[in-house]
């Protein structure tokens, strides 16, 4: 099984600033890398895609890089409402696994 | 549009049975592989089990032998029937749909909490 491991566990960032997540497979997952947000008490929600991919509907503050072990997503310029946890799936290779997630706070 | 709205869950106690229902609109589930991923309190996401358009089913190994994905086309629902739950199945359950057969998940319903507990 592929492990996904995302830094930091927790992220406190200012209204306006940049966050950047960190996601690394533990073996190569090519460019089949996705993140989904989470706001308390609702549904995942598919962001990025294909590693750098926005999904219908997803702000171009949002932009995903890398590819192989090791990959990021940027929120450029946060939003109240990007407040959120922050999952990285590899589907790669069946099941698909996930990281264990980042939560971006308000500083 | 698309939407997927799981009910069924509760409180249970341990050995105990519970049938999850995940109805969905806006698209045709058995042309799907549909899915349903667990979310243990506090925790992150762990796939549970998929139901492909083809019907082969699978599942996690921590689940095997003891849940059963199937759906009712003619209802377009998908379900989990889950028997000698333990208090490690406690979880909100997402039914989720992956269009492509790749374990991409593009719409998740809002989720059904399951409480496993004596």
């Amino acid at each position: 099984e592929i492990v996904m491991t995302q830094s930091p566990a927790t992220l406190s960032v200012s209204p306006g600033e940049r966050a950047t997540l960190s996601c690394r497979a533990s073996q190569s997952v090519r460019s089949n890398l996705a993140w989904y947000q989470q706001k308390p008490g609702q549904a995942p929600r598919l962001l990025i895609y294909g590693a750098s991919t926005r999904a219908t509907g997803i702000p171009a503050r949002f932009s995903g890089s890398g590819s192989g072990t090791e990959f990021t997503l940027t929120i450029s310029s946060l939003q109240s409402e990007d407040f959120a946890v922050y999952y990285c799936q590899q589907y790669n290779n069946w099941p698909g696994t996930f990281g264990q997630g980042t939560k971006v706070e308000i500083k | 549009e698309v939407q997927l709205v799981e009910s069924g869950g509760g409180l249970v106690q341990p050995g105990g049975s519970l049938r999850l229902s995940c109805a969905a609109s806006g698209f045709t589930v058995s042309s799907n592989f549909m899915n349903w991923v667990r979310q243990a309190p506090g925790k992150g996401l762990e796939w549970v089990s998929v139901l492909y358009s083809d019907g082969s089913t699978y599942y996690a190994d921590s689940v095997k032998g003891r849940f059963t994905i199937s759906r009712d086309n003619s209802k377009n629902t998908l379900f989990l029937q889950m028997n000698s739950l333990r208090a490690e199945d406690t979880a909100v359950y997402y039914c989720a749909r992956d269009s492509g057969g790749t374990c991409l998940y593009d719409y998740w319903g809002q989720g059904t909490l399951v409480t496993v507990s004596s």
